[in-house]
């Protein structure tokens, strides 16, 4: 295990629905990040947090919408997504955002958008 | 534009095989760079971190190196192993940003 869980780790909803996929981290690191993986692409920086604060959204659409209430915790909020939105979102931590920072990831939320 | 490229995109080998996989990028520049296996459906595991001033790390059977001047990354696996099968990713952090930059990776399957 590497210390950073992800729940559910398989979502299948419809266009209209939301819904949340939730991370957390047990590593005592101050930086979060979520990434979507869609097949044949290389993984996609959607947004990262440093102490609670979010520091990068990629032109990520409104339809994802993050949440940090602290450093060990990570949403996404989920609404009114698009088929193509289906894709493997992987959570990952690291000490801080920059310097000498490795990244740790969790196993991942398979979603399927109707 | 920084982008990571990864060649080739599956790699089929016999079992006790030593082999190679490559990572090319655009940008000396690099801060960083990271190698991760992945295993179907399951998140990304981190293998070796390479700091630009390094040439190369070594865990156990595997072994990163690092050439900034001509864009590349190898990662050497010896006597490969069924259990290695999975995909490799590497990813890169430039200089002039905080956030990793993936490849498309190359899924490796070991023939026993």
């Amino acid at each position: 295990e590497t210390g950073v869980t992800q729940t559910p780790r398989h979502l299948v909803m419809g266009m209209t629905n939301k819904k949340s996929l939730k991370c957390e981290q047990h590593l005592g690191h101050n930086a979060m990040y979520w990434y979507k993986q869609s097949a044949k692409k290389p993984l996609e920086l959607m947004f990262v947090y440093n102490f609670k604060e979010q520091t990068e959204n990629n032109s990520v659409p409104s339809r994802f919408s993050p949440e940090c209430p602290n450093s060990s915790h990570l949403f996404l909020h989920l609404h009114t997504l698009q088929p193509e939105d289906s894709a493997l979102y992987l959570c990952a931590s690291s000490q801080g955002t920059g310097g000498y920072n490795e990244q740790f990831f969790g196993p991942g939320t398979r979603l399927t958008v109707l | 534009k920084q982008e990571v490229t990864q060649i080739p995109a599956a790699l089929s080998v016999p079992e006790g095989e030593n082999l190679v996989l490559n990572c090319s990028f655009t940008d000396s520049a690099i801060y960083n760079l990271q190698w991760f296996r992945q295993d179907p459906g399951k998140g990304l595991t981190s293998l070796l971190l390479i700091q630009s001033s390094q040439r190369e790390q070594t865990s156990g059977r595997l072994n990163a190196s690092l050439d900034k001047s001509s864009g590349r990354s190898t990662l050497y696996i010896a006597a490969s192993q069924p259990g290695d099968s999975a995909t490799y990713l590497c990813a890169v952090r430039w200089d002039t940003g905080n956030q990793f930059y993936f490849g498309t990776g190359t899924s490796l399957t070991v023939i026993p």
